[in-house]
């Protein structure tokens, strides 16, 4: 049973180019999250998913997209990448609990 | 704005040396009140859940509680293996998703 799988582990982008975090769930939770975690910052929700083919913004969502077409995968596209989203972003998932399972993280550096 | 504000920021300790952090929460209609540890270079994991006023858990050297505008996480003897982020996060009646403040770093030292 891995959880929440995310990869890469770590990537470095130049600007303006693009890339895909992968985020698995094998726990066949409905709802799916993405997160940003920037030192002394706390976790900044970036995008969410109630089901397959459901997404929504949250608090950070620009330059970012998504998509869910299935319920296990919900991966993050970042079209043209800028320094400000150098940062670790975690994946996450939540089931009939209230409480989330986070991946390990993926650690994004954009020079 | 709701918010999720933990203090101190960070915090030193020295083995034994028992003591307690802080959440508290402005949000109305709350769901779920949560405790996450994290350690560097980790996700962060869960450790409790609480829903009402009066509520506590534990775990270990680990007791969280809560009151109808914050939590408390109570660390008894602790051991240098503790050091470690701990967040805080609520769930709202009206949310999807949790909302997290920005963590108290603890160090234990020997």
């Amino acid at each position: 049973n891995a959880g929440v799988t995310q990869t890469p582990k770590f990537r470095i982008l130049k600007i303006g180019q693009s890339m895909t975090l992968q985020c698995t769930q094998d726990m066949n939770h409905n709802y799916m999250y993405w997160y940003r975690q920037d030192p002394g910052m706390g976790l900044k929700l970036i995008y969410y998913s109630v089901g397959a083919g459901i997404t929504d913004k949250g608090e950070v969502p620009n330059g970012y997209n998504v998509s869910r077409s299935t319920t296990e995968d919900f991966p993050l596209r970042l079209e043209l990448a800028a320094p400000s989203q150098t940062s670790v972003y975690f994946c996450a998932t939540r089931g009939g609990g209230t409480e989330a399972f986070f991946g390990q993280g993926t650690r994004l550096t954009v020079v | 704005e709701d918010q999720v504000t933990q203090s101190p920021e960070a915090l030193r300790l020295q083995e034994g040396e028992s003591s307690s952090l802080n959440c508290s929460y402005t949000v109305s209609g709350l769901r779920g009140l949560f405790w996450y540890r994290q350690d560097p270079g980790k996700g962060p994991e869960f450790l409790f859940t609480l829903y009402s006023a009066g509520e506590e858990k534990e775990k270990e050297r680990l007791k969280a509680t809560l009151t109808k505008k914050e939590s408390f996480l109570h660390i008894t003897a602790p051991k240098p293996e503790d050091s470690a982020t701990y967040l805080c996060a609520d769930l709202r009646n009206s949310g999807y998703a949790l909302n997290f403040g920005k963590g108290t770093s603890l160090l234990v030292t020997p």
